[in-house]
This record gives C-alpha cells, structure tokens and sequence, in this order.
C-alpha cells in the first residue's frame, strides 16, 4: 500500500538557518504529493503541492521537488524564521486510495 | 472565501456515550474526508464523502459513522466512546483531490 517517511525529529534550528526535512514514498500509480504544516492548537494548512514529476512546489520561501527517481519530496527553505515553528507533515495522494496517506510529522523548533 | 468549518471545537465526553461532530466545507466543495490525529497514530483516514454518497472508508471499528448532506455539510458520529477514541478529528474539503484538501481546525474529543 501507499506509505509516506519522513526523517525523525524533532529539528531545532537558529532563525537564518537552512531547512531540509527528508521525505520519501512508496505508491502504486503516479501520486500527487504535499506538504502540510500544522501550527500548536490548529488544523492543517497546505503549505505546497507537486501533482508530476519534476514539479516544483512553492510558498512562502519553503520548496520542494518531485523527485520519481528517487520517490522523493524533500522540503527547503533557505533561511528559517521564529514564524517556521511548527510541524510538518508530508502526504501522498492516490486516485487507487482515494485518500491522503501522511507521514508521522516532524516537528521544527526555531530558535531566535 | 469562508474555509472549512468545524463545531464544536472541543468536546469532553464519558465512556459509552455517543458524539456527533459537524463538518461545514468549502462553499463549492464536494468531497469531504475525515481524519483522526493521535500521538500515537498520527494521522488516520476515516472517511470520505462525496454527493451524499460514502466513497472511501479507512480502517476503523462500526462504531465511527458519518454521512453527508444536499448542502455537503458532514457529520460524523461515534458510538459507544472509549478512552482510545480520545484525539483531534480532523475534517478536509476539496474540489479536485488531486490537488490537494483544505482542513478545517478540529474538534478536539477527549473521552474520560
């Protein structure tokens, strides 16, 4: 079935840091995939998507590319704000599942 | 552009009652999914709705339900509480999954 890793956290970072946060996946079929930022006491926001390969998904500093060769979806930011604090999840979408598959979440802490 | 809306945003309930929790999506939007977020689960799918009809079911007991309305408005009901089902419940509204959900904040259930 459809999975989704990401690498363990949690990930503590001086503000102007460069961010990567590993994602990888497993899928039948050609998913869409996204990235999803969750602040303390809220729902889910979208932060980018990539719906093919070579995609580039963008927003607010953040990137992250569609990688099929590697089955990857790795997220960037160059450097990192206060603001960035928050948890990060990557996710998978099929139309075989017809669901978002998420990974476990990562949560990033900026510091001043 | 209202986004998805939830209620109530918190509910604290006992063992063996029953809860019902309110889902109101994206004007324009058909397909409404539900998610259960634990910390020890991460994020599960329930179900996904769309034109009143259930499309998708995730892997839990009968005792978690919904269903849709004319309007899309959602409910989900769980039966019979139990401690475990204790999380933040999740709603998410789309127009074309493939690009992604938008969430709304949650209601958060504890079971005491």
């Amino acid at each position: 079935g459809d999975s989704v890793t990401q690498m363990e956290g949690p990930v503590t970072l001086s503000e102007e840091a460069f961010l990567t946060i590993n994602c990888t996946y497993t899928a039948t079929g050609y998913p869409s995939l996204f990235w999803y930022v969750q602040y303390p006491g809220e729902g889910l926001q979208l932060l980018l998507k990539a719906t093919k390969a070579d995609d580039k998904g963008s927003n607010k500093g953040f990137e992250a590319t569609y990688r099929k060769e590697t089955t990857s979806f790795h997220l960037e930011k160059g450097s990192v704000q206060v603001s960035d604090s928050a948890v990060y999840f990557c996710a998978l979408y099929t139309g075989a599942n017809s669901k978002l598959t998420f990974g476990k979440g990562i949560t990033l802490s900026v510091r001043p | 552009k209202a986004g998805v809306t939830q209620t109530p945003r918190y509910l604290i309930k006992t063992r063996g009652q029953q809860v019902t929790l309110s889902c109101s999506p994206i004007s324009g939007h058909r397909s409404v999914s539900w998610y259960q977020q634990t910390p020890g689960q991460g994020l599960q799918f329930l179900f996904e709705y769309f034109s009143e009809t259930q499309r998708n079911k995730g892997n839990f007991p009968g005792r978690f339900s919904g269903r849709q309305f004319s309007n899309s408005r959602s409910e989900m009901n769980v039966s019979t509480l139990e401690l475990g089902d204790s999380a933040l419940y999740l709603c998410a509204s789309s127009v074309d999954r493939a690009y992604g959900y938008t969430f709304g904040s949650g209601t958060r259930l504890t079971v005491v």
